[in-house]
């Protein structure tokens, strides 16, 4: 499957922990968007990256939530000291610069759960 | 700020039966408008764009910017369009992050 992928499918965390999701988009888009969607939501908009740099940020994204992409690949979503108000699906899409630069392809998301 | 408004959560219609999910938005600018599908079990994908003017799977939808509406149709309706449905807006001038509405869960009755 050459599709965004993301890691782990799903995460239970107790409250105060530290998470780490991780996402791989399709290999030749450089464009990577983070969204978070809670039950009977859409996806909200996190942030975005072209390359491995973050050019655009959400004020949905508190301090606790931290996203990098250090070459330009995969791109990691941590989110320090979880709270319940966290538990959602964290969405991950990527887009090319070229033909359909419009469209993000969406991975299969990582359901996270804060006991 | 900019806002995506789908007023149906749920639509339940038969099979062949005409269909339209509603989409209104709230922009100052000159956006640029999608609606995005989820099937059962699959993930979420692009079905139209508001520029393209095209016809997928027997949809359409147009933007009205008087009425800033970006409404979804489709005349006859089948039991493999049963899906969630979102609709989207692009603010553009250089930030990509789309703003979803809450999505309408389409149901196709046989």
């Amino acid at each position: 499957d050459t599709g965004v992928s993301q890691n782990p499918r799903h995460k239970i965390t107790k409250r105060g922990q530290n998470v780490t999701f991780r996402c791989d988009p399709i290999s030749e888009h450089n464009r990577l968007y983070w969204y978070r969607q809670t039950l009977g939501q859409g996806p909200e908009f996190l942030t975005y990256f072209q390359n491995e740099a973050q050019l655009e940020k959400s004020r949905l994204l508190s301090d606790r939530f931290s996203a990098e992409r250090p070459k330009g690949s995969f791109s990691t979503l941590e989110i320090q000291r979880t709270e319940q108000g966290d538990s959602a699906m964290y969405l991950c899409a990527s887009s090319p610069t070229s033909g359909r630069t419009y469209e993000q392809y969406f991975g299969p998301g990582t359901r996270l759960t804060v006991t | 700020a900019q806002r995506v408004t789908q007023p149906e959560k749920l639509l339940s219609v038969f099979k062949g039966a005409p269909v339209e999910l509603k989409c209104n938005y709230s922009y100052s600018g000159s956006p640029e408008l999608f609606w995005y599908v989820q099937y059962s079990r699959q993930r979420l994908q692009l079905l139209l764009r508001h520029i393209s003017r095209e016809s997928i799977k027997g949809f359409t939808a147009d933007l009205n910017k008087g009425e800033t509406s970006f409404h979804l149709k489709k005349p006859f309706a089948q039991e493999e369009d049963s899906a969630m449905y979102y609709c989207a807006l692009l603010p553009g001038g250089g930030a990509d992050g789309l703003t979803f509405g809450k999505g309408t869960h389409l149901i196709i009755q046989p």
